[in-house]
């Protein structure tokens, strides 16, 4: 089956722009999407990417998708503390079940 | 405005006994899924269902079920907790006709369980 992974931990200072990476194994994933999930809360959608796309861009993030690499990346540019979070890669091949990596937690240094 | 909301958001109980966590949404989305969330798991899928009366078993089933009895409402039971049951719990659901994607969930608060 689908297998998404992602590094733990990701530190950063306020201001300077944060890159969250993750690798999938199902080349037929046609869904790729990055959710947040702040403490004590339920995970939110940020943003997604259709297959068929190498970037998407929306405000402070930008998604880039290498498929051939199976390579999926998150950059917030201009990191604030609020964006301090797990962020979760996940991946979704049409069938309306998503795999998810185990979480990446940001945190942004004052 | 369309929500899903899951109660109650934090539950303590003793072993065996019986422990039902609710889940609801608003949205009529016809598929609905129960995640439980683990230090060092990332999120796991338990239950999901794709309709009324439909239910299905997920990667980590063993000890829990589901009924869906509406479209707004799949109710998780844990038939004799376990304290390897302690754990976050969430609830999603998505919606295939939605135009252009069909995979996209949207989550509850959580619920906090611990079994003592």
């Amino acid at each position: 089956g689908e297998d998404v992974e992602q590094s733990l931990f990701l530190s950063v200072r306020e201001g300077d722009s944060s890159v969250i990476n993750c690798t999938y194994t199902d080349s037929s994933s046609t869904y790729l999407y990055w959710y947040k999930q702040e403490p004590g809360a339920g995970l939110q959608l940020l943003t997604y990417i259709f297959s068929n796309m190498d970037m998407k861009q929306d405000q402070r993030l930008t998604v880039l998708l290498n498929k051939k690499d199976k390579h999926l990346s998150l950059r917030i540019a201009d990191t604030q503390t609020g964006d301090s979070a797990i962020y979760f890669c996940a991946a979704g091949a049409g069938s309306y079940q998503l795999t998810f990596g185990k979480g990446t937690k940001l945190s942004v240094i004052p | 405005d369309a929500e899903i909301t899951q109660s109650p958001r934090h539950k303590i109980t003793e072993t065996g006994r019986q422990v039902t966590l609710a889940c609801h949404q608003t949205w009529n989305h016809n598929n609905m899924f129960w995640y439980r969330q683990d230090l060092g798991h990332g999120l796991r899928l338990i239950h999901y269902s794709y309709g009324v009366q439909d239910t299905n078993k997920g990667e980590v089933s063993d000890g829990y079920s589901v009924s869906r009895s509406n479209t707004e409402d799949l109710p998780l039971t844990l038939e004799s907790a376990a304290s390897s049951q302690t754990s976050v719990y969430f609830c999603a659901s998505s919606d295939p006709g939605l135009a252009g994607n069909t995979d996209t969930q949207y989550f509850g608060p959580g619920t906090r369980l611990t079994v003592l």
